[in-house]
């Protein structure tokens, strides 16, 4: 059972324009939400995380809108740049311990 | 600080055969996490260590285990190989208190099983 959905699986985005990537889950337990970076040929790197009781985090050009009620929670990227074209991965966890589980993966393209 | 280290970075391993990763974690970091990433099942949980003990175990069959000793650094043994076991295995480390600090992941260890 896939916990974690997210969509879409692959995005395209002209430089200068805003990426937005949707993640559903199904867990109400769950009360931490990472972003993770992916490059190939490397590990995922944390970009940006949230918990539930904050509907919005912003760090620079990476914005983490969370809504708790339809239990979705998505990732936007201001001013996308080539440079941002690698695999991002959205995950949740309890609070004990660090399961993450993850969604599907979105590959992005930022086209110059 | 160092980040989080796996070796090998490469392995050829033949069906039937056993297998051992290694994990070196982030200085100070308590907590030791392994997960599989295959492009069909995506990132997937395998268990985590803290403080030489299993803490979390994902959904896997007993083929896969995991140690991790003293130091904090971990190996993980995959017994009877099997060709849907090609992927990458990676490793995080965390400091690995109860409040979910950031897991690092190191750049994976690639299995391949002909």
């Amino acid at each position: 059972q896939q916990q974690v959905k997210q969509s879409p699986q692959s995005l395209i985005v002209q430089k200068g324009g805003i990426s937005i990537i949707n993640c559903a889950y199904e867990n109400t337990a769950f009360d931490y939400f990472p972003w993770y970076q992916q490059f190939p040929g490397k590990g995922p790197a944390l970009l940006i995380a949230i918990r539930p009781d904050v509907s919005e985090k912003k760090e620079g050009r990476f914005t983490i809108s969370f809504n708790k009620s339809a239990k979705q929670f998505s990732l936007h990227i201001m001013d996308s740049q080539p440079g941002d074209s690698a695999t991002y991965f959205c995950a949740a966890s309890v609070k004990a311990g660090n399961m993450l589980t993850f969604g599907g993966g979105t590959r992005l393209m930022v086209k110059p | 600080k160092a980040g989080v280290t796996q070796t090998p970075r490469y392995l050829i391993k033949t069906r039937g055969q056993q297998v051992t990763l290694s994990c070196s974690p982030i200085s100070g970091h308590r907590s030791v996490s392994w997960y599989q990433q295959t492009p069909g099942q995506g990132l997937q949980f395998l268990f985590e260590y803290f403080s030489e003990t299993q803490r979390n175990k994902g959904n896997f069959p007993g083929r896969f285990s995991g140690r991790q000793f003293s130091n904090s650094r971990s190996e993980m043994n995959v017994s009877t190989l099997e060709l849907g076991d090609s992927a990458l295995y990676l490793c995080a480390s965390s400091l690995g208190g109860f409040n979910n600090s950031p897991l690092h992941f190191g750049n994976g260890t690639r299995l391949t099983v002909t």
